[in-house]
């Protein structure tokens, strides 16, 4: 069974830095295409990165240059490293395998 | 404002069949694949549909996606009380602003 945990959410202030992480289990971690996908309280779906299995890297514009995605391949691992980070940045995100199978995410709150 | 345009909202009656619309354009909808997830209220999206017309195992064929030109269409037939959700449709996007664009989700309520 595919499982997916996101962790690492938790309130941090205008321009501060969160890291969060996403374990992944149930399948082969390094075969897959991963994704950060975020939503906004009582708002729809942004897709906010994506990574290949080579560790190509991709982002939207409203985030390019202030969030960063990884993966650690021997550690069943995804990152989204988030810095300056903005009031409107605050949803919940959730990590993605191939945007087939979704974790249940995790909250990040940016406030003063 | 999101990428693909979905209505805001549907509704229908335990039975009816319903059909949610997704537009988009040539770079996204017209030369890729469609997606569609269901998002129960308190809980992460599901996927129902992938490449514009599959269905993962488990979901019921009471579900069904069609896709044509820079529009997808999802549609739920035999609509039950459980079908209240949101639906999100998804494609890639081959321009440089997005690799990945959402519609802003359709809100069905069962009457």
């Amino acid at each position: 069974e595919v499982q997916l945990v996101e962790s690492g959410g938790g309130l941090v202030q205008p321009g501060g830095s969160l890291r969060l992480s996403c374990a992944a289990s149930g399948f082969t971690f390094s075969s897959y295409d991963m994704h950060w996908v975020r939503q906004a309280t009582g708002k729809g779906l942004e897709w906010v990165s994506a990574i290949g299995t080579a560790g190509d890297t991709y982002y939207p514009g409203s985030v390019k240059g202030r969030f960063t995605i990884s993966r650690e391949n021997a550690k069943n691992s995804l990152y989204l490293q988030m810095n300056s980070l903005r009031a409107g940045d605050t949803a919940v995100y959730y990590c993605a395998r191939d945007l087939t199978d979704w974790g249940q995410g995790t909250l990040v709150t940016v406030s003063s | 404002q999101s990428v693909l345009t979905q209505p805001p909202s549907a509704s229908g009656t335990p039975g009816q069949r319903v059909t949610i619309s997704c537009s988009g354009s040539s770079s996204n909808i017209g030369s890729n694949y469609v997606y569609w997830y269901q998002q129960l209220p308190g809980t992460a999206p599901k996927l129902l549909i992938y490449r514009n017309n599959q269905r993962p195992s488990g979901v019921p064929d009471r579900f069904s996606g069609s896709k044509s030109g820079t529009s997808a269409s999802l549609a739920i037939s035999g609509l039950r009380s459980e079908d209240e959700a949101d639906y999100y449709c998804a494609a890639w996007d081959d321009s440089l602003s997005a690799y990945v664009v959402f519609g802003g989700g359709t809100k069905l309520t069962v009457l």
